[in-house]
């Protein structure tokens, strides 16, 4: 069955930390992995989708890793700002599953001042 | 225009009621989706289109009717809801014919039913 586990389910850090988020998945055959950020009552927004043959991708403050032998990927956010507060949802697509995306259930930051 | 556009934003409707939610795209993309998202979990998909035909319904109650008027308008025809429907419905696109590319949601409709 595809799962997708997302670690840790909440998580408060101050402003201008860093902190990591995981997904774990067990999606196959793996086509790609994305980070979504979705705000509150928002649509998700997406941050980086990443490929088998891609280790690390960046997009400003944010930098996923992906670990495709061990079905692993995180989400580094440096020096957090208050607009950070989000969740933050894994979505793996297999290869063959057509339109069918595998969401993970997201990790909620709320970033304090 | 690289923005899936949906209206409105927020919608109160009572149980007798008929409404219908409106997404747009004019990225080209062929695949469009709805979506159901309760509050604190990951959306659900409730349809798919593609090149404006009905591709996939996931055993979504009658209550929701989908329409594909051309390739860039999405609509959802609500009646008779309940309160339980009560969520965030999102619209997504992608390029299509088995692709994910270019994946990208709408803000969003927040929908009450009283």
């Amino acid at each position: 069955k595809n799962q997708v586990e997302q670690s840790p389910q909440s998580l408060i850090i101050l402003e201008g930390k860093n902190c990591t988020l995981q997904c774990n998945y067990t999606v196959s055959p793996f086509s790609n992995l994305r980070w979504y950020k979705q705000d509150t009552g928002r649509g998700p927004v997406s941050l980086t989708i990443m490929t088998f043959s891609e280790n690390t991708k960046s997009n400003g403050r944010y930098t996923a890793t992906l670990d495709a032998d061990t079905k692993q990927s995180s989400l580094h956010i440096t020096a957090s700002q208050l607009s950070d507060s989000a969740s933050y949802i894994c979505v793996v697509r297999a290869s063959n599953s057509g339109y069918a995306l595998n969401f993970g259930k997201g990790t909620s930051l709320l970033v304090t001042p | 225009d690289t923005e899936v556009t949906q209206t409105p934003k927020h919608l109160v409707m009572g149980m007798t009621n008929k409404k219908s939610l409106k997404c747009e795209q004019h990225m080209g993309h062929r695949a469009m989706y709805w979506y159901k998202q309760k509050a604190k979990k990951p959306p659900e998909l409730m349809f798919v289109y593609s090149y404006e035909k009905l591709s996939i319904n996931e055993s979504v109650p009658s209550r929701f009717s989908p329409e594909c008027p051309n390739s860039s308008l999405l609509n959802l025809h609500l009646h008779a809801l309940q309160p339980e429907d009560s969520a965030l419905y999102l619209c997504a696109s992608s390029q299509g014919a088995g692709t994910d590319y270019g994946y990208t949601f709408g803000s969003g409709t927040r929908l009450t039913v009283v």
